[in-house]
């Protein structure tokens, strides 16, 4: 089985400065990583995903992963934030067991 | 056209209730899950479907019964409602099982009062 832990629980954050989300995972068998943002109100939307390839992953809204084997971290980061940033972020993990196993999420609040 | 959509996406009701949500994907896809999001966010797979079979049961009250009368439809339906029932249940699909970008719906924030 895997498993995520993220590390920070909110993470408030001035507008247009930069912001970090850190994500470690276990596991036993190759994963696929991925980092989902969760508006107000709204359900989960995908920002971008680690199947394989290239360890640095672009997604939308100016947000990018760094997939680190050997630290086993997927971090999010973005250079420049925005009000409308302000949401929870899930990171999750799947692994052999075709499960999606999140983590406990990080409120990112961005304050003007 | 929404992608994955779940109806309803507000349900208030009593304690003893017997209530269903109701899920349908569009994208083709082989495999639908239910998701319950708690209290704390804390986001936990219940069950997991593929091609209408039964892959994934979590330690979910047998009070919850998934049913799928096809691979794009996947309702969950809950007997004898309790108070711990209040949640977010979102449903999900993917093309296959494992290694695929899962796809949510918008969420039914059940109230059990």
């Amino acid at each position: 089985a895997q498993s995520v832990t993220q590390l920070d629980s909110q993470v408030p954050v001035f507008e247009e400065a930069p912001v970090e989300l850190r994500c470690n995972y276990s596991s036993s068998v190759s994963v696929y990583l991925f980092w989902y943002v969760q508006y107000p109100n709204q359900g989960l939307q995908l920002l971008l995903k680690y199947l394989s390839g290239s360890t640095l992953v672009k997604g939308i809204n100016g947000f990018e992963a760094e997939f680190n084997k050997s630290q086993t971290s997927f971090h999010l980061r973005k250079p420049s934030v925005h009000i409308s940033d302000t949401a929870e972020y899930f990171c999750a993990v799947s692994g052999g067991d075709y499960k999606l196993s999140f983590g406990a999420g990080t409120t990112v609040t961005v304050r003007a | 056209d929404t992608a994955v959509s779940q109806t309803p996406k507000y349900l208030v009701t009593q304690m003893g209730n017997d209530k269903s949500i109701k899920c349908e994907q569009n994208l083709g896809h082989d495999t639908m899950y239910w998701y319950k999001q708690d209290s704390k966010k804390f986001l936990k797979i219940m069950f997991s479907y593929n091609n209408k079979e039964l892959i994934i049961n979590e330690t979910v009250p047998n009070r919850f019964s998934p049913k799928s009368p096809d691979k794009a439809h996947l309702n969950l339906h809950i007997n004898s409602l309790e108070l711990g029932d209040s949640a977010v249940y979102f449903c999900a699909s993917s093309p296959q099982l494992g290694g695929n970008t899962i796809y949510f719906g918008e969420g039914s924030w059940l109230t059990v009062v």
